[in-house]
């Protein structure tokens, strides 16, 4: 399979534990935006990257959240210290694009959903 | 400010009969407008882009519309079945903004029944 990849699928743990998703994107998409979505809205951005270089954070994303690419290939998105408020799909998505313009195919890998109790 | 508007939010329909979601934009300078579907627990798959030069893309039975003009897409979806049940969303890509160039809707829920 040559799609995004995202593990774990599914995380159930406890308030005030810290989990970590890996996203895998497709080789060479030198592009890869992490998304949060809750129950019945559409994807919210929380940060995205260039190769290895984080570009933009949103304002969603707290000092509990961190992201990373360090090889410019897979990226791994740390929650710490979970919420309840936490729980959601963590999508995945990556691209191919020349510079800040994004006009290539955007590719989802099927989401990570994390329920914090 | 960048926003995307989507409508309805959700729709149900007879399985065989069409219908037309929308999408209202103020994303500025303009790139492309994307649809996608979404199935429920699943990651979204691309319907189609558009980029300011189009009006009109079909992918099956899915035909996306754009008037860059008006700043408005339509997603119309014919002889409708029960697998178009999802969300479809439409993002639209700005040329040098925030979030990565990409501006999500919320998205509509299509249901469609027997």
């Amino acid at each position: 399979d040559t799609g995004v990849s995202q593990n774990p699928r599914h995380k159930i743990t406890k308030r005030g534990q810290n989990v970590t998703f890996r996203c895998d994107p497709i080789s060479e998409h030198n592009r890869l935006y992490w998304y949060r979505q809750t129950l019945g809205q559409g994807p919210e951005f929380l940060t995205y990257f260039q190769n290895e270089a984080q570009l933009e954070k949103s304002r969603l994303l707290s000092d509990r959240f961190s992201a990373e690419r360090p090889k410019g290939s897979f990226s791994t998105l740390e929650i710490q210290r979970t919420e309840q408020g936490d729980s959601a799909m963590y999508l995945c998505a990556s691209t191919i694009t020349g510079g800040r313009r994004n006009t290539g195919e955007l590719f989802f890998g099927e989401g990570s959903r994390l329920t914090v109790l | 400010k960048n926003q995307v508007e989507q409508s309805p939010q959700s729709l149900i329909i007879l399985e065989g009969k069409n219908c037309t979601l929308q999408c209202n934009y103020t994303v500025s300078p303009f790139s492309n407008l994307r649809w996608y579907k979404q199935d429920t627990g699943r990651g979204p798959v691309s319907l189609t882009i558009m980029t300011f030069s189009e009006n009109t893309k079909s992918n099956g039975r899915y035909t996306a519309t754009l008037d860059a003009d008006t700043k408005q897409s339509s997603l119309h979806i014919t002889a409708s079945q029960l697998s178009d049940s999802a969300s479809y969303i439409c993002v639209v890509s700005g040329d040098g903004g925030s979030q990565g160039n990409l501006i999500f809707g919320k998205g509509t829920k299509l249901s469609v029944k027997p």
